[in-house]
């Protein structure tokens, strides 16, 4: 069964980078749509991007100059970057699967990241 | 961008009874090739979305067949045909047929 483990520091100082990882046990990370959505009191659910199997990535465009998304298939993990960030990149950061017009199927847990000095 | 609105925003139900939660996008999410891409899932207290309905009517694997989707263009709706307690949480449609993919602000059920 595959199961997804996001991982990464709890607290980023603002201006400064967060970076998660996502980790891919129980199946290949060589096909589908590696998605990262995060959830925060004040905008609900939002869509950050995914890099699809074959390296290509699609991000929100409101934060498409901060994000990057990739891929390590060497270790079947996939990894968030989001780049200056401020106390509004707070919330809950998920990654999870997508099987494109099937839908994301597969959710990690979450992991809780705050920005604050 | 897409804009998804649901409503209610909020909704308790007796178990037994029916609920319904409609959810309305700014664009039709029709694509050329006839696909239509919308999502409902739903987020149980303390734990990660789950998908339930993909495609506006397709039950994911293991959803109880008391989940129905319908609808189509802009409009579509998410029938629970007899609430049950596990049923509690906040059900969240999606689209994804244009950049930025967008959730609506969510619905939460419980029961009474």
């Amino acid at each position: 069964q595959v199961h997804l483990q996001e991982s990464g520091p709890g607290l980023v100082k603002p201006s400064e980078t967060l970076s998660l990882i996502c980790s891919v046990s129980g199946g290949s990370i060589s096909s589908d749509y590696w998605t990262w959505i995060r959830q925060s009191p004040g905008k609900g659910l939002e869509w950050i991007g995914y890099m699809y199997h074959s390296g290509g990535t699609d991000y929100n465009p409101s934060l498409k100059t901060r994000v990057t998304i990739s891929i390590d298939k060497s270790k079947n993990q996939f990894s968030l970057k989001l780049s200056s960030v401020t106390a509004a990149d707070t919330g809950v950061y998920y990654c999870a699967r997508d099987r494109y017009d099937s839908g994301m199927d597969l959710w990690g847990k979450g992991t809780t990241v705050t920005v604050s000095s | 961008d897409i804009v998804m609105t649901q409503t209610p925003r909020s909704l308790s139900v007796t178990p037994g009874q029916p609920a319904s939660i409609s959810c309305k996008s700014s664009q039709s999410l029709v694509h050329s090739h006839g696909k239509t891409y919308l999502y409902w899932y739903l987020q149980k207290p303390g734990q990660s979305p789950q998908l339930l309905i993909y495609g506006v009517s397709n039950r994911f694997s293991g959803v109880p067949d008391r989940f129905r989707g319908s609808g189509s263009g802009t409009e579509f709706t998410l029938e629970i045909r007899r609430v049950e307690a596990e049923d509690v949480g906040i059900y969240y449609c999606m689209q994804t047929i244009q950049l930025p993919f967008s959730f609506g602000p969510g619905t939460r059920v419980d029961v009474k």
